[in-house]
């Protein structure tokens, strides 16, 4: 079935420095992928997402490009800050444009520190 | 906001007892899903329900069940709850036609 394998946390960052949750994915097909953050006692949101092979997401400096030979869509941030501390959760959904649940990596905790 | 909405935010209840959440979706989607986040499980999808009818299931207990009703808010309902069944139960509702899903904060249950 389908699977989403992201990097363990937590990973801890100073302000200012560069950022990538590295994320691989499992699916026949062609799925769409997500990326999704939660901030401490708040649900998911939506950060970015890709519906198609070399396609880019991107949102508040976060960045990921769907590269199907590698079957990965790892998050990168150029500048991290003390605000983008939360959890971060990997997702696929199996159907071009989405239509069905989603399955979800198991998060990767980011702690930004001054 | 996300647009849907969950209550009760905090339940906290005994082994052996029911309860029941509640999920009204963003106005206008048909689609309501229920995830369950648990420190030792991550994020599982339980079920999802669509304009009324079952759609997918997931890793949902034969202890557990939903239902969608006509006005499209859903319900979970957790029976002979077990220690293991504390966790943060995640409603989310979606436009199909873009598979973005938009989450409610979450009703936490404690089971004592």
């Amino acid at each position: 079935g389908d699977s989403v394998t992201q990097m363990e946390g937590p990973v801890t960052l100073s302000e200012e420095a560069f950022l990538t949750i590295n994320c691989t994915y499992t699916a026949t097909g062609y799925p769409s992928l997500f990326w999704y953050v939660q901030y401490p006692g708040e649900g998911l949101q939506l950060l970015l997402k890709a519906t198609k092979a070399d396609d880019k997401g991107s949102n508040k400096g976060f960045e990921a490009t769907y590269r199907k030979e590698t079957t990965s869509f790892h998050l990168e941030k150029g500048s991290v800050q003390v605000s983008d501390s939360a959890v971060y959760f990997c997702a696929l959904s199996p159907f071009t444009g989405g239509g069905n649940k989603l399955t979800f990596g198991t998060g990767t905790q980011l702690k930004v520190e001054l | 906001d996300s647009g849907v909405t969950q209550t009760p935010k905090h339940l906290i209840t005994a082994t052996g007892q029911r309860v029941t959440l509640r999920c009204s979706p963003r106005s206008g989607d048909l689609s309501v899903y229920w995830y369950q986040q648990s420190l030792d499980q991550g994020l599982q999808f339980l079920i999802q329900y669509y304009n009324g009818e079952e759609r997918a299931k997931g890793n949902i207990l034969e202890r557990f069940s939903a239902q969608q009703f006509p006005d499209l808010h859903s319900e979970l309902n957790l029976s002979s709850l077990e220690l293991g069944d504390s966790a943060l139960y995640f409603c989310a509702s979606s436009v199909i036609a873009t598979g973005e899903l938009f989450f409610g904060e979450g009703s936490r249950l404690t089971v004592l």
